[in-house]
């Protein structure tokens, strides 16, 4: 069955820097867009990046443009997301998502289950 | 602050329906672009429920039903169940400057 296993997570202080991964499974990796998505401690989700199946487009949102980059090994069934000069509010818990594309529109199935980030001193 | 606004929290007694809205605007919902729906059980990962304003995937009970209309969207719950207490969310495309994925700010489902 498609599986998402993301890693990387944990506790890193503010302007430090982190590189998330996410092993894909069930399904040809290089045929699917991906995503990053996060979620904050009790709040709701943010959309972070999303790489197209070769890696030749990449999209961020505005909160993330200039210190994170999305990226993908597809040789190795991989997503990543480097995450420089961290601030507190990077503190979420980040999801790996497949996008399902019918262009302009995308969406998420399925999603990872995710790993904690926390930015704190 | 949501580009989509859905209610903080809606609640019904098992066996009723129940309705979710997600408002948006001209530069996404409104501009004909899909939303989709997707339900967080407490402590998981989102899962997702409806794509393609109104399509449920397979494995999604006919309970659950998706709409559109304008700028905006409507996730129907009937024969309301237990473990059907969740979080809530829509998705859509955003042609915005600060645009592409947004999310709604999700909706808090109680089974009363």
């Amino acid at each position: 069955q498609v599986q998402l296993v993301e890693s990387g997570g944990g506790l890193v202080k503010p302007g430090g820097s982190l590189r998330l991964s996410c092993v894909a499974s069930g399904f040809t990796f290089s045929d699917y867009y991906m995503s990053w998505i996060r979620q904050a401690p009790g709040k709701g989700l943010e959309w972070v990046s999303y790489i197209t199946s070769s890696g030749s487009t990449i999209y961020y949102a505005d909160s993330v443009k200039g210190r994170f980059t999305i990226s993908r090994d597809n040789a190795k069934n991989s997503l990543y997301l480097q995450m420089n000069s961290l601030r507190d509010e990077d503190t979420a818990v980040y999801y790996c998502a497949r996008v399902i594309t019918r262009l302009p529109d995308v969406w998420f199935d399925p999603w990872g289950q995710g790993t904690l980030v926390t930015v704190s001193s | 602050q949501s580009v989509l606004t859905q209610p903080p929290s809606v609640s019904g007694a098992p066996g009723q329906r129940v309705t979710i809205s997600c408002t948006g605007s001209s530069s996404n919902i409104g501009a004909g672009y899909d939303v989709h729906w997707y339900q967080q059980l407490p402590g998981i990962a989102p899962k997702l429920l409806i794509c393609a304003n109104s399509k449920r995937p397979s494995g999604v009970p006919d309970r659950f039903s998706g709409s559109k209309s304008g700028t905006s969207a409507s996730l129907a719950i009937t024969g309301l169940q237990a473990e059907d207490e969740a979080d809530y969310y829509c998705q859509s495309y955003d042609s915005s400057l600060s645009g592409y994925v947004v999310f709604g700010g999700g909706t808090k489902l109680t089974v009363l």
